[in-house]
């Protein structure tokens, strides 16, 4: 039980699906992570909040759409997906604080296929 | 920019054997942090230990230990007593600047370890 959930845990979609995934934690943490871990690259970051408010956007294509209504929860919101962005999705958070060795927690992942 | 570099994408040990995993970095900072995490086959990323660019000294916990050598921008993982649930890839991740506000990440492309009984 690692304090982060994500689901699915697998998600087979067709391009022109429209799905979510969803990210829940329950540390009382108030910063959230969105990465993508693909065959043979290293992880990618993608989308970070702190207490809500997105602060980060690394240059990802705009069929990924993200989502926090609050410190606790983080979704992504995926439509019109192409077969490279099978991978696994991976959700994290961290305790905002002064204290720079607070690592960040990471959930199982969601393991996406794009038909 | 930054970078992670694992030079190891396999590592075949023995059981209750001492292994070290391989990690070097290149950044402009002078503050930064170096994170270990771990990911078995079932996907998650869990964290194992931190070294800080300003601790004089190896950070350890439990079984882990880092081989910080700030000169030579290498901060290699060191497992004592390989057990096999130790079997899983192993990732380095730097943290650039001052941890104020969002903490990004940079990580290496991981070293698969395997745990022989």
């Amino acid at each position: 039980e690692t304090g982060v959930t994500q689901t699915p845990r697998h998600l087979v979609m067709g391009m022109t699906n429209k799905k979510s995934l969803k990210c829940e934690q329950h540390l009382g943490h108030n910063a959230m992570y969105w990465y993508k871990q693909s065959a043979k690259k290293p992880l990618e970051l993608m989308f970070v909040y702190n207490f809500k408010e997105q602060t980060e956007n690394n240059s990802v294509p705009s069929r990924f759409s993200p989502e926090c209504p609050n410190s606790s929860h983080l979704f992504l919101h995926l439509h019109t997906l192409q077969p490279e962005d099978s991978a696994l999705y991976l959700c994290a958070s961290r305790l905002l604080d002064n204290n720079s060795n607070q690592p960040q927690h990471f959930g199982d992942g969601t393991r996406l296929s794009i038909l | 920019a930054q970078k992670i570099t694992q030079t190891q994408p396999g590592m075949f040990v023995q059981e209750k054997e001492a292994v070290t995993l391989d990690c070097t970095y290149d950044t402009s900072d002078q503050s930064y942090g170096l994170f270990w995490y771990k990911q078995p086959s079932s996907g998650e990323m869990i964290f194992l230990i931190y070294q800080g660019s300003y601790d004089e000294q190896n950070a350890t916990e439990g079984r882990y230990s880092l081989n910080f050598q700030k000169a030579r921008k290498s901060a290699n993982l060191v497992i004592s007593a390989s057990q096999l649930g130790d079997s899983a890839m192993y990732f380095c991740a730097m943290r650039e600047g001052i941890s104020q506000g969002a903490q990004k990440l940079v990580f290496g492309q991981g070293t698969r370890l395997t745990i022989n009984p």
